[in-house]
């Protein structure tokens, strides 16, 4: 079956820590995205990507970084200067903006800094 | 960017009874109208949607109605049951020219058995 599969399902990170969320597609969608979700809270934008080697901010990447090496692929680094990481990850697949399809989602990564 | 508002914030109902959630949105131009549905833990899931072309879609007990002059559309769930209990999104969308859905802040439902 064709879907998202984000990994791992819990992490957790020290103070000063970079750590690398996985975000793996076999839809063959062109479009992938990465949100960010706090407690009680909607979902906020980190990043996008809509071709391979190519990506753009959204409205919190302050403090993240992603790459798009490979259509199935779109991992989001936090790094150190992301000094609130703690939440909820979500990274999501469009088939054709254009078209008007909604959003396929993972099952998300729950990071935790201790 | 889409300014999007969802109300109300929770509701809770009686399992069989109705449930209805409002969403508004301002970019006049917005044509792709989904909702999401994210159970505790999990990432969303596409439930409905309807472009600006339709007035109302149904799939079993859910239904999406669009007032594309009012600029709101609305999830309308009947003989809600205990699994409808969760949180759900709308994501309003200029297809034509937005990079981004904006999302609502979510309306949490919960049915009582």
């Amino acid at each position: 079956d064709g879907g998202i599969t984000q990994s791992p399902k819990y992490l957790f990170r020290k103070e000063g820590q970079n750590v690398t969320l996985s975000c793996e597609q076999n839809l063959n969608h062109d479009a992938m995205y990465w949100y960010r979700q706090d407690p009680g809270q909607g979902l906020r934008l980190i990043y996008y990507s809509q071709i391979v080697n190519d990506f753009q901010k959204g409205d919190i990447a302050e403090g993240y970084s992603v790459s798009r090496e490979k259509k199935e692929s779109f991992p989001l680094t936090v790094t150190s200067a992301q000094k609130n990481p703690t939440a909820f990850y979500l990274c999501a697949s469009i088939r054709n903006r254009a078209a008007g399809y909604g959003y396929t989602f993972g099952s998300g990564t729950r990071l935790t800094v201790v | 960017g889409e300014n999007v508002e969802q109300h109300p914030s929770t509701l809770s109902v009686q399992e069989g009874d109705s449930a209805v959630i409002k969403c508004t949105y301002s970019d006049s131009a917005s044509n792709y109208f989904p909702w999401y549905k994210q159970e505790l833990g999990k990432g969303p899931q596409l439930i409905i949607d309807i472009r600006s072309n339709v007035g109302e879609k149904k799939d079993q007990r859910i239904a999406v109605t669009l007032n594309k002059t009012a600029k709101h559309f609305s999830l309308h769930i009947t003989e809600t049951q205990p699994e409808d209990s969760a949180v759900y999104f709308c994501a309003p969308e200029n297809s034509n020219t937005g990079n981004q859905f904006y999302f609502g802040t979510g309306t949490s439902l919960t049915v009582i058995p």
